[in-house]
């Protein structure tokens, strides 16, 4: 079945450091892929996007590339905030199928000031 | 703008009791979600409602019933709970659905203790 692998956390990172969180993914079919963020307390949010191959998602400084041939679409960010403290969460859906989005298990991103 | 709303935010239970969470969004979406969130686990879907009127089985169905009342309110029910379902349940909501890549607006989340 679908399913998505992303790096263990927990990570943490210095104000201003490079973020990446790798995300890779298994899907019988053309999958769309998302990444959502879920601040503490909070319930999640949608961060970014991608829906074909080579599209690149981006919002708030993050930026993912969707890569067909590694089956990957890692989350970058140049220079992370504070305010980036989060669970990070990557997540599928394939095209034509069911209503059901695969997510990761999730990556908790500390960054301290 | 009061988006996806749950009620309760936290409740503790014992081991047989029953309880209904609540959902409701004002967002005019079709399709809603229950998940539950656990650990090292990630999201699971325990249902979904891709329409009023219809509900069908994620990947975590047992132990658990729903409603789509109306197009608005989704509640999810525990009729015997156990200490299995101690975890944080989220509802969703989307305009159209997931299939057609429409992001999902979540509720702040229920945290369930059950003893």
């Amino acid at each position: 079945g679908d399913s998505v692998t992303q790096m263990e956390g927990p990570v943490t990172l210095s104000e201003e450091a490079f973020l990446t969180i790798n995300c890779t993914y298994t899907a019988t079919g053309y999958p769309s892929l998302f990444w959502y963020v879920q601040y503490p307390g909070e319930g999640l949010q949608l961060l970014l996007k991608a829906t074909k191959a080579d599209d690149k998602g981006s919002n708030k400084g993050f930026e993912a590339t969707y890569r067909k041939e590694t089956t990957s679409f890692h989350l970058e960010k140049g220079s992370v905030q504070v305010s980036d403290s989060a669970v990070y969460f990557c997540a599928l859906i394939t095209q034509g199928g069911s209503e059901k989005l695969v997510f990761g298990k999730g990556t908790k991103l500390t960054v301290n000031p | 703008n009061a988006g996806v709303t749950q009620t309760p935010k936290f409740q503790v239970l014992k081991t047989g009791q029953s309880m209904t969470l609540q959902c409701a969004q004002d967002m005019n979406h079709n399709s809603m979600y229950w998940y539950r969130q656990d650990p090292g686990m990630g999201l699971r879907l325990i249902y979904y409602s891709a329409s009023e009127g219809t509900t069908d089985k994620g990947e975590v169905p047992n132990g658990y019933n729903v409603s789509r009342l109306n197009k608005r309110e989704f509640s999810l029910r525990l009729e015997s709970a156990a200490p299995s379902q101690t975890s944080v349940y989220f509802c969703a909501s989307t305009k159209t659905g997931v299939r057609l890549n429409q992001p999902q607006h979540f509720g702040d989340g229920t945290r369930l203790s059950i003893l």
